[in-house]
Parts: C-alpha cells; structure tokens; sequence
C-alpha cells in the first residue's frame, strides 16, 4: 500500500476544537485531492490542488482549510466551524501529464467528533 | 458543472448470476469515465475505465459500456463471487481536467 498514505487512522475531536490531517504522497503526482465521504453520499469533494502554492475550493469546502507547501503533501485542517465534521475522509492524487487521470487513494482517516 | 447519477444505490445479486450498475452523466464534454471498487473500510481502487472513443471494454468478468449519444455509461460483472460485495463508484471527467465527478455509490451483496 505505497505511495499515498494519511495519518492518523483514527481521530478524535471535541467540539471547538480545530484537527489536522495529514496526506502524503511520494509518486511525484502534480495534483493532490481531498474527499469527504458519508454513508451514503458518495465521494464529495473538498479541496483540490494542482501545484505547488496554489489551491481550489470544491463543493463543500466550508469549515476546511489546506495548504500545499510540498508538492508531496496536502494536509488538511477541519476547523470548528465544520458543523458535522464526523466522517471518512480520503485523500487522493493524480499525474496531470498523464493521458488520463486516473486517482490514486490514501487509506483515509476517519474522524469523529466526541 | 458535471453531474453523475448512479442507481441502483443497493444492489443484491445471488452468487454466480450476473450484476449491472448504470450512471448518466450530464456534461457531453466529458470523455473519460472511471469505476472505483471499495472494500468496507478500504480506500476506492480503480477496477477498470474506458474513454469516449470507445462504446465497450473488457477485463475478465468485469466489463463497462459506454453510449455518449445518451450520456450514461455501465458496469457489467459476470459470474459473480463473494469478493466482489462491495461499493462501487462511477465517475466522469474531460481528460486532463482537474477534478472528477463521482457518483454516488452502488452496494453490491452477493448472497449464497
């Protein structure tokens, strides 16, 4: 299971309280994505990113916050403004000079709030 | 924006018997549709894709078809085996576009 990997796990949260998840990857893949998933709701997409220093919001970005100082790493943060921010939460990344762009994902990090 | 609609959302088949998944997606750009497969409490992994110059692809007893006119793609897995319960996830996305569009999910039960 190379290549893309988060950490922690599993966290924990209390309310109020902002956490940090971290996402890295060694395939030398430009971009960089972060998903929320819940039973049932599929794979929604938080933020993204292409290079280096620069980065999207997606369809529910509100309450997150990334940053992309590596290329290899994307951590994201889950602030308390996140109203429900209990879930799975998966990281992935792709090659954009590949002809198609297949996503590799982490092992995801589920996080719960206590 | 693409939109992705995946059904059945529950998919109970017995085992051996075969297990069709459809998606419709909304964007005539897109040209690049992708199926995930995740186990329970696994990361998505990609099972097979296909790309819009091509109405049909095969790998084994996993098969995906695609008509653009319509815009809705399928997943098509034969002789089914208890390894394959499971979620799955279609996608599109326009080649070298920055994001994908994900469906849903199907739950797949293979009963015995």
């Amino acid at each position: 299971d190379g290549g893309i990997t988060q950490s922690p796990k599993y966290l924990f949260r209390k309310e109020g309280q902002n956490v940090t998840l971290s996402c890295e990857q060694n395939l030398n893949h430009d971009a960089m994505y972060w998903y929320r998933q819940d039973p049932g709701q599929g794979l929604r997409l938080i933020y993204y990113s292409q290079i280096v220093n620069d980065f999207q919001k997606g369809d529910i970005a509100e309450g997150y916050s990334v940053s992309r100082e590596k290329k290899e790493s994307f951590p994201l943060t889950v602030t308390s403004a996140q109203k429900n921010p209990t879930a799975f939460y998966l990281c992935a990344s792709t090659s954009l000079g590949a002809s198609y762009n297949e996503q590799f994902f982490g092992p995801g990090t589920r996080l719960t709030v206590l | 924006g693409e939109n992705v609609e995946q059904h059945p959302s529950t998919l109970s088949v017995q085992e051996g018997d075969s297990a069709v998944i459809k998606c419709t997606y909304s964007d005539s750009a897109s040209n690049y549709f992708p199926w995930y497969k995740q186990e329970l409490g696994k990361r998505p992994q990609l099972i097979i894709d296909i790309r819009s110059n091509v109405g049909e692809k095969k790998d084994q007893r996993i098969a995906v078809t695609l008509n653009k006119t319509a815009k809705h793609f399928s997943l098509h897995i034969t002789e089914t085996q208890p390894e394959d319960s499971a979620v799955y996830f279609c996608a599109a996305s326009i080649q070298r576009d920055d994001k994908i569009i994900f469906g849903k999910g199907t739950r797949l039960h293979i009963l015995p």
